[in-house]
């Protein structure tokens, strides 16, 4: 079982729509985690970052965290042609030395279509 | 206020030359890290460094990968002998301290291409 697993899609829905985008996790020790956007062929830029379960919003975007279920999520509401890209899941857990590395998943493409 | 800079942003090789990929933090930021895109993969993390200093190289394959992150000049991240196993996009991060993973900021990426 992979540490992190995210559906690659491609994920196709109307201008508008409500978007949802999820990932499961194994290792009970991650503590953080991320989301990412990453259009094709650039860096990945951060979107939303949490820390433990609950929820979180910015905007047209909302971050869940069901650690219980070891499970994340990402809604996008009023969904633009401009939201298509890879969104990426990201999760740490605070090391002994006192930093942190990330584990992603592999990226779950995202196409609205006007 | 410049972001990440990474250079070449594109780089080909013949198997067996060797690769310099650069990458310059964010102003303040004296800690990178670098992680690895192979196709159809996520993210991999390879190393992470302070100036002059390798903390952790636990993601670095043992042989012909190597970086370093001197006093002065840019992080670098190189690989000998290159196969075709290593083209990949390589994207280097930076923070302005270790323990904040929501201040990790990528750059662009360098994208390697091994003939």
């Amino acid at each position: 079982q992979k540490e992190v697993e995210q559906d690659p899609g491609p994920l196709s829905v109307p201008e508008g729509a409500i978007v949802s985008l999820n990932c499961t996790y194994s290792n009970s020790a991650f503590q953080y985690f991320m989301w990412y956007r990453q259009y094709s062929r650039k860096g990945p830029e951060l979107l939303m970052y949490t820390y433990s379960s609950g929820n979180k919003e910015d905007g047209r975007f909302t971050a869940q965290v069901d650690k219980s279920s070891k499970y994340i999520s990402l809604f996008i509401r009023d969904s633009q042609p401009s939201d298509s890209a890879t969104y990426l899941c990201a999760m740490s857990a605070r090391s002994g030395s006192g930093y942190s590395t990330l584990t992603f998943g592999k990226g779950t493409m995202l196409l609205v279509s006007p | 206020n410049a972001g990440v800079m990474q250079n070449p942003r594109h780089l080909v090789r013949r198997r067996g030359q060797e690769a310099r990929l650069r990458c310059s933090p964010m102003k303040g930021h004296s800690h990178v890290y670098w992680y690895r895109q192979l196709p159809e993969e996520g993210l991999k993390f390879m190393v992470y460094l302070q100036k002059e200093n390798i903390i952790d190289e636990s993601g670095m394959p043992k042989e012909r990968f190597s970086a370093e992150f001197p006093k002065e000049g840019p992080s670098i991240l190189r690989i000998q002998q290159v196969v075709r196993g290593d083209s990949a996009a390589y994207f280097c991060a930076s923070s302005p301290s270790p323990g904040r993973a929501g201040e990790l900021f990528f750059g662009e990426g360098s994208r390697l291409t091994v003939l």
